[in-house]
């Protein structure tokens, strides 16, 4: 199956501080996730986005499809964006492959 | 729209012991995945429903696990022995995918923690 790379595994924030995600994967994708995990486990998505770009709120992602990348901007970080972001993608096996995800802390 | 329920949320037993999770995907979505996620990783697909077929079961443990999606709407996932290792959230979710090349986004339940002692 595809491979999914994320960086950093641990981010440290300033509240108020821009922040950059990568996600790196394998192959050709045909879906492509940023899900956010709270500290009560719960997978929240963020975004499907297999190319181009998309905005929501102070979030917005980027995949470039031909180059295997997606990036997550986290602008005016707040305590809230505490959490785990995980990167999913799926080729042509049909099944989401997560990354290992990476852990963000907002320090107020 | 109400989202993925599971249930029960959480859940003790000890290893040889079984114990069954249930799901229910929201209303009008055709394709339903269990996932497991151990602590620190990122969730492992175990297996996923189309309508109430099986479209890929190839990392489940099939000779502990098993899954169900009777008449293709909920479903439930069963461990029959635990064993210590199988401790981890489980995890559903569901989408609208009713056919293969046609993807969607994947909406995730609260999930189920089980503790095997």
């Amino acid at each position: 199956g595809i491979q999914v790379e994320q960086s950093p595994p641990d981010l440290i924030l300033q509240e108020g501080a821009n922040s950059t995600l990568r996600c790196n994967f394998s192959d050709s994708v045909n879906n492509l996730q940023w899900f956010h995990q709270n500290p009560w486990g719960q997978l929240i998505n963020l975004f499907y986005i297999p190319s181009g770009t998309k905005q929501n709120g102070r979030l917005s992602a980027t995949t470039v499809a031909t180059e295997r990348y997606s990036l997550l901007y986290i602008s005016s970080s707040q305590t809230t964006d505490s959490g785990v972001y995980f990167c999913a993608a799926r080729s042509n096996d049909y099944k989401l492959s997560f990354g290992a995800g990476t852990t963000v802390t907002v320090r107020a | 729209e109400a989202g993925v329920a599971q249930s029960p949320r959480y859940k003790i037993i000890e290893k040889r012991q079984s114990v069954a999770f249930w799901c229910n995907p929201i209303s009008g979505h055709a394709t339903l995945y269990w996932y497991q996620q151990i602590l620190g990783q990122g969730p492992k697909l175990l297996i996923q429903f189309q309508n109430n077929g099986v479209v890929d079961d190839s990392q489940l443990p099939k000779d502990r696990f098993s899954a169900e999606r009777l008449k293709g709407v909920d479903s439930t996932l069963k461990i029959q022995p635990a064993k210590l290792e199988d401790s981890a959230v489980y995890l559903c979710a569901s989408s609208k995918e009713s056919g293969r090349g046609r993807w969607d986004t994947q909406y995730f339940g609260p999930g189920t923690r089980l503790t095997v002692l």
